[in-house]
């Protein structure tokens, strides 16, 4: 069976280091692996994806994620936090003609 | 262009009562999809429509649940006989081509259902 996983609830950094939310997925076949941000009162938003080629994936507001197949993790980062970043992030995979699996997601709080 | 929008934004009801709740996907989409967020939870996978072909309905949680699409365009998520336990966000999501698992969904900006 199809999953995601994102083992922290919540991320907590200060503004201008590094930002780093962890996500692993278990699928049969290559993997589709989206990550979405959603502000408070707001719907999801599309960040990035990863279909095939380049490990590194860049994506929207600067964030970044690595696809890593042996480690089954497609992990968001971003090399330097900004306060208005603080939102719930949500992991999801899907393989070729399945539904899209999503992760419980995490809650950033980046301060200032 | 317009993004996926829903309607109500925010519905109380009666247990018991039955509920309504609309979706207008991006023109051109011919993918579309529901999904439910309850508290403090990911997304839950209900229905999702492609084109004219029959749709997935292997994530609606009973019978009381049911969606239309008319076409490429509106689709209305019905949940009958409402429990308390049907409170969560509904939300709605489009693509380009449901076929095409790559393709990145746009989602509005949800139903909030309270049932009291």
């Amino acid at each position: 069976a199809q999953s995601v996983a994102q083992p922290e609830d919540q991320v907590n950094v200060a503004e201008g280091n590094p930002l780093t939310v962890k996500c692993t997925y278990s699928v049969s076949g290559n993997p589709y692996l989206f990550w979405y941000v959603q502000y408070p009162n707001r719907g999801l938003q599309f960040l990035l994806k990863y279909i095939t080629g380049d490990n590194l994936v860049k994506g929207s507001y600067g964030f970044e994620a690595e696809f890593n197949k042996s480690q089954t993790s497609f992990h968001l980062k971003k090399p330097s936090a900004l306060v208005s970043d603080s939102a719930l992030y949500f992991c999801a995979v899907r393989a070729k003609g399945t539904a899209l699996i999503f992760g419980k997601g995490t809650t950033l709080s980046v301060s200032s | 262009g317009a993004g996926v929008s829903q309607s109500p934004s925010n519905k109380v009801t009666e247990k018991g009562k039955d509920v309504e709740l609309r979706c207008d996907p991006i023109s051109g989409h011919t993918a579309l999809y529901w999904y439910r967020q309850r508290l403090g939870q990911g997304l839950e996978f209900l229905i999702y429509f492609q084109g004219n072909s029959a749709p997935d309905k292997s994530g609606l949680p009973s019978d009381r649940f049911s969606a239309e699409r008319t076409g490429e365009s509106v689709s209305t998520l019905t949940i009958q006989r409402t429990q308390q336990e049907d409170s969560a966000v509904y939300l709605c999501a489009s693509s380009l081509d449901r076929t095409s698992s790559y393709n990145e969904q746009f989602f509005g900006p949800g139903t909030r259902l309270t049932v009291l």
